[in-house]
Parts: structure tokens; C-alpha cells; sequence
């Protein structure tokens, strides 16, 4: 396990849906970030948090809302998404939003859009 | 723009066999990192090289960094049919902070 927990594992909503995707860090890190992984892309960086505060926002739509309530958990809040929004999101943690950090990451939950 | 570019795509190869990676990128960097990944899992952190830095191992890896050529390989040293995984080289830009980029990885099969 690498101290970081993403649930669910699975989810499949409809264009019109709502959900939300949750991540925990049980590491003490500071800085948690999302992931997004399409089939035959590269990882594509979405947000990134540092001491809650968000530092990164990467064109990501806005149908996409993150939430940093504390250090510890991390939320995806998915609203009216695309088919192409289909992917592996990741969520990760490090111990500093600095260079020279190794992220740890979560299992990933598997989104399917219809 | 894509940073890390992994080489080859794909590679098969029997247990006990070495199997090699190469990673290239494009622009001046503070650190590369090495991760993998079993298949719709996480990925795991593997090693971090830093620029002064032209060699790291750890186990049966071992990883360069040709600054002057923009590229890094990752070695590991007879496989194991566990070692079978996608192999993603992130690039960490020269900017102060955490800015991983990652290349669309190299997708290892070890038969036994």
C-alpha cells in the first residue's frame, strides 16, 4: 500500500450525472495532485494543491471541480461529463509541492462515461 | 507539450533476461524520475535521479542521466515474470517546484 486511498475504484455515470471522487493520504504530505490517464496519452496533470491552497489548474474544464478541505483528502467533483472524460483518474501525494519530491500514488478510479 | 518520450514502446522479453528502457526529453530539468505501473493500478515511485547526478541503482535497477543528450535509461537486471508492468519516465522541470511530467511509459512483458 502506498499510504494513499482513492474510492471508489469503479464508477460509470451518464452524461447528465453527478459524482464525486475522493482521495485520503495517510503520509502527512502537503501537497496532493489529480491525474488524468486516457489510453495512449501520457499522464495529464489536472490540479495540484499545496497546504490546501490550489497551485496548478491545467486548462482542465470546468465541469471538472476539485476540493481540498484539509491536507489529508482530496475530491473530484464530476458534473454533466463527456464520453472522452472516460479514463484512469489518479490521485497522488508528495511530501512538499518543491522539485526533487517523489509522488505516491493512489490505486486510481476507473471512470466510465455513457 | 509532451516532455518525457519513453523508447521502446513495447518489450518482450524471457525471465532472467536484462530489459532496458530509454527515456528522452526536451528541456533542462531539475530531476527525472522512474515509475511503474501494473495494469489499471497506481503508479509506483521507482528512483529519482537528479541532473548532477549520471548514475543511481537500487536493486536489480539501475538508471543513468545524459544531460548533454537529454535522455535516461532504466536497466533491470534478470527479469522476473513480476517485473511485467508499463514503465513511465517523469520529467521535473527546472522551476523550484513539483511540475512532473510524464512520457506514455514502456509496456514490459516477462514470460517465463
Amino acid at each position: 500500500e502506498t499510504g494513499v486511498t482513492q474510492t471508489p475504484r469503479h464508477l460509470v455515470m451518464g452524461m447528465t450525472n453527478k459524482k464525486s471522487l475522493k482521495c485520503e493520504q495517510h503520509l502527512g504530505h502537503n501537497a496532493m495532485y489529480w491525474y488524468k490517464q486516457s489510453a495512449k496519452k501520457p499522464l495529464e496533470l489536472m490540479f495540484v494543491y499545496s497546504l490546501e491552497e490550489r497551485v496548478e489548474n491545467n486548462s482542465v474544464p470546468s465541469r471538472f471541480s476539485p476540493e481540498c478541505p484539509n491536507s489529508s483528502h482530496l475530491f473530484l467533483h464530476l458534473h454533466t461529463l463527456q464520453p472522452e472524460d472516460s479514463a484512469l483518474y489518479l490521485c497522488a501525494s508528495s511530501r512538499h509541492w518543491t522539485a526533487n519530491e517523489k509522488l505516491f500514488f493512489g490505486s486510481g478510479t476507473q471512470l466510465s462515461v455513457l | 507539450s509532451q516532455q518525457g518520450e519513453e523508447d521502446p514502446q513495447a518489450l518482450s522479453i524471457q525471465e532472467g533476461e536484462n530489459a532496458t528502457m530509454n527515456c528522452s526529453y526536451k528541456t533542462s530539468i531539475n530531476n527525472l524520475q522512474w515509475y511503474r505501473q501494473n495494469s489499471g493500478r497506481g503508479l509506483v515511485h521507482l528512483i529519482l535521479i537528479r541532473s548532477n547526478e549520471r548514475e543511481k541503482h537500487s536493486g536489480r535497477l539501475r538508471v543513468t542521466l545524459d544531460t548533454s543528450k537529454k535522455s535516461s535509461s532504466l536497466l533491470i537486471t534478470a527479469s522476473r515474470a513480476a517485473d511485467t508492468a508499463s514503465y513511465f519516465c517523469a520529467t521535473d522541470l527546472n522551476s523550484g517546484y513539483s511540475t512532473l511530467t510524464f512520457g506514455k511509459g514502456t509496456m514490459l512483458l516477462v514470460s517465463p
